[in-house]
């Protein structure tokens, strides 16, 4: 079956660092990935959309690229800050329908 | 900006209760989503509509059932609540555009069934 692993572990990293999180997915070969961003007790909110044929998209600090030979996607926050603090989520469309399944997401905690 | 918005933040009903979560956005989204979100198990999908009076069964129907009568509005219902749907429920629209959207979520309904 279709599957997403995000590294269910909090990364830590002190401001002004580069926070890289990891997104694998198997069984599958999704035409774009996303990226969300949810901050404790909200909904998520949609950061990043990448296509298959694209390597690499960036917005702003954020950077996301998208292997699909490895199937994984890596997200970047370039020059951190404590305010980026949240869980970053990756989610997937299945095939043929607007459904996603979505990673458990990767708390992250920006250090002042 | 797109607004998605859910009738309660934090809901508190007792075993065997008929619960109605209420979804409401503004930008005439063909698509809206139930989701239920648990550590460790992250966001999954209860129910799905792509039209109205259209509904298609997600990954964890079981025990809940749903109602869009109007484009609008995406209601969940848990016909006898039980202490396992305790829960983080979150609603969702999304357009159907020719090639890939991103999904509008709302703040999110605490439930607690005790």
């Amino acid at each position: 079956s279709q599957k997403i692993e995000q590294n269910s572990e909090a990364l830590n990293i002190q401001e002004g660092k580069t926070a890289t999180l990891t997104c694998n997915y198997t069984n599958y070969s999704p035409a774009y990935l996303q990226w969300y961003r949810q901050d404790p007790g909200r909904g998520p909110v949609f950061l990043l959309l990448i296509r298959e044929n694209e390597k690499e998209k960036r917005k702003e600090r954020l950077k996301v690229t998208f292997d699909t030979t490895l199937k994984q996607s890596l997200f970047h926050i370039t020059a951190s800050q404590p305010a980026d603090s949240a869980t970053y989520l990756c989610a997937l469309p299945t095939s043929g329908t607007y459904k996603y399944i979505f990673g458990t997401g990767t708390r992250l905690k920006v250090l002042a | 900006d797109v607004k998605v918005t859910q009738s309660s933040r934090y809901l508190v009903k007792r075993t065997g209760e008929k619960v109605f979560l209420e979804c409401v956005q503004d930008m005439d989204h063909e698509n809206m989503f139930w989701y239920r979100q648990d550590p460790g198990l992250g966001l999954r999908l209860i129910y799905f509509s792509y039209d109205v009076k259209m509904k298609e069964k997600g990954d964890i129907p079981e025990g809940y059932s749903v109602s869009r009568e109007k484009k609008e509005r995406f209601s969940l219902i848990l016909e006898s609540a039980s202490t396992n749907q305790t829960s983080m429920y979150l609603c969702a629209s999304s357009p159907t555009a020719g090639g890939p959207s991103e999904q509008y979520f709302g703040p999110g309904t605490r439930l607690t069934v005790t």
